[in-house]
C-alpha cells in the first residue's frame, strides 16, 4: 500500500521569502504521479504542479518548483517570492500510473502555510 | 475547462434528516468521480469512488448503507447522507476525473459541502 507523509503540519514565513515543503512517500510501483494540491481557507481544492515519476526533470509552474528525488522518495515543493494568497493548507498526494491506475489520489496530513506580512 | 460543480454548499438541518449532495462536471466527462469527507485541519478522507453506470467502491469503515452514492450518468454523481446525525457533521468533498486515453488526468475538485447537522 501507498502512505504520503507530510512531517510539516504547519510552517510560516516572510512575504517575498522562500519557503519549502516537505513530503516523502512510499511506493513499490516504479510508475506513478505526484501532486500537490493547495487548498485556501476558502477550502477549494486547486492543483499547484505535478510531477510524473518516469520524468527526471523537476516540474515548475511560475513560483512554485518540486525537488524530486524518486530513490529516496521525496517530492518537496519549494515557493519562491511567497505571496500572502499563498497562505494555505498544502497536500501532497500520490497517484498510482499504468493499467492499476483509478485515479485514486493518497493525500498527505496537510502543511498549513501562513505567510506573512 | 475542468470545472467541477457541487451544491449545495452549506446544509443545516435537523438530526434523522437525509441529504442529498449533487457533483457535476460541467465541461467534461467523468466516469469515475470520487467523494471525500474533510474535519478542520486534517487531510481528505477518500470515502468511496463513484463509477457510472456500477456500484461505488467503498473505503474500509465507510458504511454503504449510511452513504448512499448514485452515479447515473457520465456528468452527476450523488452522495446521500441518509438519516443524518451529528457525528456526521463534517465537510464533504467531490472531484471528478476527466475521461481521456491520457492516464495522467488529476482530479478536478467541487466547492465542497459543509453539512451541519443539529
Amino acid at each position: 500500500a501507498q502512505t504520503v507523509t507530510q512531517s510539516q503540519p504547519e510552517m510560516s514565513v516572510q512575504e517575498a521569502e522562500t519557503v519549502t515543503l516537505s513530503c516523502t512517500y512510499d511506493t513499490s510501483e516504479n510508475n506513478y504521479y505526484l501532486f500537490w494540491y493547495k487548498q485556501p481557507p476558502s477550502r477549494q481544492m486547486i492543483l499547484v504542479i505535478r510531477q510524473e515519476a518516469y520524468k527526471q526533470q523537476n516540474a515548475t509552474e511560475n513560483r512554485f518548483s518540486v525537488n524530486f528525488q524518486k530513490a529516496a522518495k521525496s517530492f518537496s515543493l519549494k515557493i519562491s517570492d511567497s505571496q500572502l494568497g499563498d497562505t494555505a493548507m498544502y497536500f501532497c498526494a500520490f497517484m498510482k500510473h499504468g493499467s492499476g491506475n483509478t485515479g485514486k489520489l493518497i493525500f498527505g496530513q496537510g502543511t498549513t502555510l501562513q505567510v506573512k506580512p | 475547462g475542468a470545472v467541477v460543480s457541487q451544491h449545495p454548499s452549506r446544509v443545516i438541518c435537523k438530526s434523522g434528516t437525509s441529504v442529498k449532495i449533487e457533483c457535476r462536471s460541467l465541461d467534461f466527462q467523468a466516469t469515475t468521480m470520487f467523494w471525500y469527507r474533510q474535519f478542520p485541519k486534517q487531510s481528505l478522507m477518500l470515502m468511496a469512488t463513484s463509477n457510472e453506470g456500477s456500484k461505488a467502491t467503498y473505503e474500509q469503515g465507510v458504511e454503504k448503507d449510511k452513504f448512499l452514492i448514485n452515479h447515473a450518468s457520465l456528468t452527476l454523481s450523488t452522495l446521500t447522507v441518509t438519516s443524518a446525525h451529528p457525528e456526521d457533521s463534517s465537510f464533504y468533498i467531490c472531484s471528478a476525473k476527466l475521461d481521456s486515453a491520457l492516464r495522467n488526468q488529476p482530479q478536478h475538485f467541487g466547492d465542497g459541502t459543509r453539512l451541519s447537522i443539529l
